[in-house]
């Protein structure tokens, strides 16, 4: 079981530049998010979507960007890289939105340094 | 809203000792709680998670938590702390929400075990 996959691992970018950052599961979970993780502050939520084609934003949605065109797939987009999106990004799935069953699943996180 | 409250954000004990990390939540409805725990440079894994059934919840690696209406906690206990359960752990609250249910975690707490 693959679970969720995250890519890539780390990354650096410059400001101003562009990225995607991937997340695919293989669960057939209606359910996906993204998280950033900043020491002390816990996880923040950036986006989920409940099924594909629809998405909404969490707590803190500004400089990011998702789409979900299919169920396995919750790709991040951001446009222009700030120092403020330093930080460790997790996706994460779910069979049900609530988390019952087994919770929510997360992927290994993608390291992310804005320069 | 719901918010979770980690009280500590490092807790120390020595091996053998009893863990207690700390978790209480606002809700305004009965609420899901789930406590994850990360090892270093590695995704969220599922210890346990209370869904309205039994009150006292057993979870992996000997991890047990106590769901307390009148308190509004989730306090996370292990009789014996082991040296591998050195990690950060993070209580986490679901309530619906418009008809979606939205995860949100606590800051942490950092569990540290001494020989």
């Amino acid at each position: 079981n693959a679970g969720v996959t995250q890519t890539p691992k780390f990354r650096i970018l410059k400001i101003g530049q562009s990225m995607t950052l991937q997340c695919a599961q293989d669960m057939n979970h209606n359910y996906m998010y993204w998280y950033r993780q900043d020491p002390g502050m816990g996880l923040k939520l950036i986006y989920y979507s409940v099924g594909a084609g629809i998405t909404d934003k969490g707590e803190v949605p500004n400089g990011y960007n998702v789409s979900r065109s299919t169920t396995e797939d919750f790709p991040l987009r951001l446009e222009l890289a700030a120092p403020s999106q330093t930080s460790v990004y997790f996706c994460a799935s779910s069979y049900s939105t609530s988390g019952q069953g087994h919770g929510y699943t997360f992927g290994s996180g993608t390291r992310l340094t804005v320069v | 809203a719901q918010s979770v409250t980690q009280l500590g954000s490092h807790v120390s004990v020595s091996e053998g000792a009893l863990v207690l990390l700390r978790c209480n939540y606002s809700s305004s409805v009965p609420p899901y709680l789930f406590w994850y725990v990360q090892y270093p440079n590695q995704g969220l894994q599922l210890l346990l998670k209370y869904t309205s059934a039994a009150t006292l919840v057993k979870g992996i690696n000997g991890f047990e938590a106590e769901f307390k209406k009148s308190e509004t906690s989730f306090h996370l206990t292990k009789p014996s702390a082991h040296m591998s359960d050195a990690a950060e752990y993070f209580c986490a609250v679901s309530v619906a929400s418009g008809g979606s249910y939205i995860p949100t975690f606590g800051r942490g707490t950092s569990l540290i075990v001494h020989p």
